[in-house]
């Protein structure tokens, strides 16, 4: 069974400085994709960014990006240039092909301006 | 098409009542999932189709849950003799095939 562990669930920032969210999983899968979805108050899950499990480079969209570490099964998420905007629950998610979706519990961010 | 949409997007109701909730997906993705959602958690998988055939159910869907997706387009989840416990906010979420899910607004349902 997969599980994806979040370990910060609040986190703060400075807007306009960078924040980086972390993210375990566990899968015994070799192929997989990763995802970090962001749900601000009271609004739909939208997609940050996704990561295919057999590409090595770091996904990235514009301003977010992605440290993926296959060996240690890790995938955190880094925020730079950080707005108000961004403030909101962000959900690791771990996906084998084929397979549901299993979430993390979120971390909360919170940018201070 | 602008995307997953829910409906209702509340429902409050009472304990012992049945209420039904619907989805409607992008149009061209196959596959369509459930989710359940409690405050500040992270969703919980309930069930998934592929077009008509729902292929996965979790543990979490007691008899009292029922999903339909007759002729592979929107669905449908029933929940039977609700319960306190059901209170929660139902996640629908559509792809194409295994690619990236799309999550509609989701219905907040109150159970009192």
């Amino acid at each position: 069974a997969q599980t994806v562990t979040q370990s910060q669930p609040e986190m703060s920032v400075q807007e306009a400085e960078t924040v980086t969210l972390s993210c375990t999983y566990d899968t015994s899968e070799s192929d997989y994709y990763l995802f970090w979805y962001k749900q601000p108050p009271s609004r739909q899950m939208i997609l940050v960014i996704r990561q295919e499990a057999y590409k090595q480079q770091n996904a990235t969209e514009n301003r977010f990006s992605v440290n993926f570490q296959k060996a240690a099964k890790s995938f955190s998420l880094k925020i730079s240039d950080s707005q108000l905007g961004d403030a909101a629950m962000y959900f690791c998610a771990c996906n084998n092909y084929g397979q549901n979706f299993v979430f993390g519990p979120g971390t909360r961010l919170s940018v201070l301006p | 098409d602008t995307g997953v949409s829910q409906d209702p997007r509340h429902k409050i109701t009472k304990r012992g009542q049945n209420v039904t909730f619907r989805c409607d997906p992008i149009s061209e993705h196959n596959r369509l999932y459930w989710y359940r959602q409690t405050l500040g958690q992270g969703p919980e998988f309930l069930t998934y189709f592929q077009n008509e055939a729902q292929l996965e159910k979790s543990r979490l869907l007691s008899d009292r849950f029922s999903a339909e997706r007759p002729k592979g387009s929107f669905s449908t989840l029933e929940i039977q003799r609700t319960e306190q416990g059901d209170s929660a906010m139902y996640l629908c979420a559509s792809s194409f095939h295994q690619e990236t899910q799309y999550f509609g607004p989701g219905t907040r349902l109150l159970v009192l």
